[in-house]
């Protein structure tokens, strides 16, 4: 069965960038779409920007300016990164296979990210 | 603007049922929409597709005690024969070109 799983640094420094590597395990990256959440501390869930396994994304008009997301499908990886962060990025950072037409089927684990310096 | 609205709490009894509603904005009525469930602590888990005539399609393991129903621009998630660990975080989230949208969440508390 399909797994996710995040991987990056759990601290980044104000106006740094922010990278995210989400590993795609157990089946076809292909013919998907695959997105990245976030969850701030004690708030409810926010979504980034998914990406087509060809490499068309789309991205929250919030964040359009802040976020890239990008696809190694050799890998069998997509990637987030997120520009000059502050404090109001530290969340957890969730990726999701997108069925687009039934929603976000698999989740991964999550990831703690904390901007601070 | 594509928007969906959800009550912040409920709460039930050990065995017995409730009803969480999801509602989605004016024009766009007609939207499927997936329920997700978040237990403390702990990710997302996706529970099902529910279309705008209240069918569903659950995802992998969900047992039939979650199912689902549609009225108008309301997405509903009943969970029947309540257990503690259904005490969770439940959220919408619904799709169009381009964009994803996720309701605020309902704290679903089993007393």
């Amino acid at each position: 069965q399909v797994q996710l799983q995040e991987s990056g640094p759990g601290l980044v420094k104000p106006s740094e960038s922010l990278s995210l590597t989400c590993t795609v395990t157990g089946g076809s990256i292909s013919s998907y779409y695959w997105s990245w959440i976030r969850q701030p501390p004690g708030k409810g869930l926010e979504w980034i920007g998914s990406i087509y396994y060809s490499g068309s994304t789309n991205y929250n008009p919030s964040l359009t300016n802040q976020v890239t997301i990008s696809v190694d499908t050799s890998k069998r990886q997509f990637s987030l990164k997120l520009t000059s962060v502050t404090a109001a990025d530290t969340a957890v950072y969730y990726c999701a296979r997108d069925t687009y037409n039934h929603g976000m089927d698999v989740w991964g684990q999550g990831t703690t990210v904390t901007v601070s310096s | 603007q594509l928007v969906l609205t959800q009550s912040p709490s409920a709460s039930a009894s050990l065995g017995a049922s409730v009803k969480l509603t999801c509602t989605l904005s004016s024009g766009h009525t007609n939207y499927a929409i997936a329920w997700h469930q978040q237990q403390p602590e702990k990710g997302p888990r996706y529970l099902m597709k529910v279309n705008s005539d209240g069918s569903r399609t659950r995802g992998d393991g969900i047992p039939d005690r979650f199912s689902s129903s549609s009225s108008g621009p309301d997405r509903h998630l009943t969970i029947s024969s309540l257990q503690s660990d259904d005490e969770a975080d439940y959220y919408c989230q619904t799709w169009d070109t381009g964009i994803r949208v996720f309701g605020g969440g309902t704290k679903l508390t089993v007393l």
